[in-house]
């Protein structure tokens, strides 16, 4: 199986730019099509799609929320970090069957 | 608008088995895939398997075949999934999500239903 390295948290101030990075064992790339997508998820909810192939904002998603990158290393981006924010972001493959999910990372208020 | 809604929490005890649902509206189910993900308490996400609407077909990640069952009722729009032998492993928050047919990402995804085995 994939697998997908997050960092466990990141402490951001508010109006700040926060980085969260992703790097797959293995490309997660087929020619141009990067198969890595972000999820945001609040405690108690279900998961929300932000970016899907690795720099498409999903439908309702503020310009605010980016995503870049290819092969193994990924980077969602958020700019400026507003309060509603805080949560669990977590990246996703479907490059290979099982997709897989990183383990998620944290954002917090510094 | 696009609804996933999900089966209330279970309890169950060791050994036994429960099938959860996910009833769906605003779009044409036959015309995309159900999958249907774990997530244990403070944990990663697994993916389970996946279902296509259309025709029942189903994948499974190798580590839960034989634990979960997926199947659809096309009539209600409805996808299950069956959960067999439950042990302690097993309690966790069950998401289903609708699965693009192309690059196979999650666009929408239910409340989640929590089960719990315990004696």
């Amino acid at each position: 199986d994939i697998v997908l390295t997050q960092s466990p948290v990141l402490a951001v101030s508010l109006g700040q730019r926060a980085t969260i990075s992703c790097r797959a064992s293995q490309s997660v790339s087929i020619s141009s099509i990067n198969l890595m997508h972000w999820y945001q998820q609040k405690p108690g909810q279900q998961p929300k799609l932000l970016i899907y192939r690795a720099s498409n904002l999903a439908s309702g998603i503020p310009a605010r929320f980016s995503g870049s990158g290819s092969g193994t290393d990924f980077t969602l981006t958020i700019d400026p970090v507003q309060a509603d924010d805080i949560a669990a972001y977590y990246c996703q493959q479907s490059r290979e069957s099982p997709n897989t999910f990183g383990a998620g990372t944290k954002l917090e208020l510094k | 608008e696009v609804q996933l809604q999900q089966s209330g929490a279970e309890l169950v005890k060791p050994g036994a088995s429960v099938k959860l649902s996910c009833k769906t509206s605003g779009y044409t189910f036959s015309n995309y895939y159900m999958s249907w993900l774990k997530q244990m308490p403070g944990q990663n996400i697994e993916w389970i398997g996946n279902i296509y609407g259309g025709n029942g077909g189903t994948g499974y990640n190798q580590k839960f075949k034989g634990k979960a069952t997926l199947t659809v009722d096309k009539s209600s729009s409805t996808a299950y999934m069956d959960l067999s032998s439950l042990t302690s492993e097993d309690s966790a928050v069950y998401f289903c999500a609708r699965g693009t047919k192309t690059y196979w990402y999650f666009d929408f995804w239910g409340p989640g239903t929590m089960v719990t085995v315990s004696s």
